[in-house]
């Protein structure tokens, strides 16, 4: 069955430093998002992306935030200039089409700022 | 506002009694309303839809949109059913779709 990975597992770094996520949504989605989960919060979104551009963000994405999708594969979350409080589990998910499909999600990588 | 809640944080039963995980929800229009499992150190998964309609490991959730509720429910837990349980919703909002999640509720199924 096909995965949505997400490299690394666990990533620690230091405040201020800059952090790429990655992903490999499954190869025939479209639609691609980020979420968070702070230890022992729920699950946030964070952006949605579609067609190669945010469809949506949350306020939680802000300008350290992006997102890209630079070589029609990968899906990659960036944060800029990590603070203490951006440590948290992030997931990568994708779905087929829009909206009452099933979103698959990655195994997430857990960031630790430190 | 888009909302979903989970009203439990933890709930125990033993082997053999019966389940439910109370989810409501908030949202004005028509949403699609979701269940996801996370068992240990494992990622998310679907466990069923309100749209499909069917049973999945045994479990079932009606969507009641006079109560705005899409409980879920077994009638005899089993030992792995223990994990993380998340209601999600998945709508339009601000011209895309989104899934929102509650805040889930960890069931422990006793031996």
């Amino acid at each position: 069955e096909p995965e949505v990975t997400q490299t690394p597992s666990h990533q620690v770094t230091q405040m201020g430093q800059e952090v790429i996520l990655r992903c490999v949504p499954i190869s025939n989605h479209l639609y691609f998002y980020w979420y968070r989960q702070i230890l022992g919060q729920k699950v946030e979104f964070l952006v949605s992306f579609y067609n190669n551009e945010i469809s949506e963000k949350s306020e939680i994405f802000d300008d350290q935030f992006s997102v890209e999708r630079p070589d029609g594969s990968n899906f990659t979350l960036k944060i800029r200039s990590t603070k203490l409080e951006d440590s948290a589990m992030y997931f990568c998910a994708s779905s087929e089409a829009e909206g009452g499909t099933e979103a698959f999600f990655g195994q997430g990588t857990r960031l630790t700022v430190v | 506002a888009q909302r979903v809640t989970q009203p439990e944080k933890l709930l125990s039963v033993f082997k053999g009694a019966p389940v439910e995980l109370k989810c409501n929800y908030s949202y004005s229009g028509s949403p699609e309303l979701f269940w996801y499992v996370q068992y240990s150190r494992q990622r998310l998964q679907l466990l069923l839809r309100h749209i499909s309609r069917e049973s999945i490991k045994g479990f079932t959730a009606d969507l009641n949109k006079g109560e705005t509720s899409f409980h879920l429910k077994k009638p005899f837990a089993q030992e792995e059913d223990s994990a993380m349980y998340y209601c999600a919703l998945s709508g339009l909002a601000s011209g895309t779709y989104k899934y929102i999640f509650g805040t889930g509720t960890r069931l422990k199924v006793l031996a």
